[in-house]
């Protein structure tokens, strides 16, 4: 069985702090694939990215960044200098690889609050 | 105009009341899905389809049936609504290619069972 474990529920930092979202995995799968996901204020679900298993380098996109390691089952997500606009419930999610079975086992989500 | 559209995006209703949730999609995709969102739960799934005629139960189907009218659209009922069925419901889709397993939402329905 799938599982995706995000032990922060919330988090508060003042603008411009840097901030971690941590992730932990648990999976069978030899292959799969990883997600991070954000629900601002308004409710919406936004894909923010897709890793795939056997690609272990770090992607960076702007302030954001995110640091894949298969030995500890860990895809953490940091934001650099934090801005209020990045305040949301943050979702890391978890599912296959072959496409069999496309769905998303989802963590409980992290709360960030920016303060200006 | 959005890619993953659902209504209503608010609905009260009463205990034993039965509702349903539309979602339609104009990505083309053939997978469509069904989550629940509560406080503290993150997102479960409650159905899946993977085509108009493979429809398959997630892990939280009690109380919930659906309906697969078309490739692009995917209906969520609550038959008989009682209060714990309260939440926020999502509808997605994903399909293959460079975008295998990515997920798109719909804005989400609001859902209050009193």
């Amino acid at each position: 069985a799938q599982k995706v474990t995000q032990a922060q529920t919330e988090i508060s930092v003042v603008e411009k702090e840097d901030v971690t979202l941590d992730c932990v995995y648990e999976t069978r799968d030899t292959t799969y694939y990883l997600f991070w996901y954000k629900q601002p204020p308004s409710g919406e679900l936004v894909f923010l990215i897709r890793r795939n298993s056997f690609d272990e380098q770090n992607e960076i996109s702007g302030r954001y960044s995110w640091n894949f390691q298969k030995s500890t089952s860990s895809f953490n997500f940091t934001i650099t200098a934090s801005q209020v606009v990045d305040s949301a419930v943050y979702f890391c999610a978890l599912s296959d690889y072959t496409g069999a079975n496309s769905k998303l086992t989802f963590g409980k989500g992290i709360t960030l609050s920016v303060r200006p | 105009d959005a890619d993953v559209t659902q209504t209503p995006r608010n609905r009260i209703t009463k205990t034993g009341k039965r509702i349903m949730l539309e979602c339609s999609q104009t990505k083309g995709h053939d997978r469509m899905y069904w989550y629940r969102q509560d406080p503290g739960l993150g997102l479960r799934l409650i159905y899946y389809s993977f085509d108009v005629k493979d429809i398959n139960k997630g892990e939280i189907s009690d109380g919930y049936s659906v309906s697969r009218q078309a490739q692009a659209k995917f209906s969520l009922s609550l038959e008989s609504a009682i209060p714990n069925q309260t939440a926020l419901y999502f509808c997605a889709t994903s399909g293959e290619g460079s975008d295998k397993n990515i997920q798109y939402f719909g804005a989400g329905t609001r859902l209050s069972v009193l």
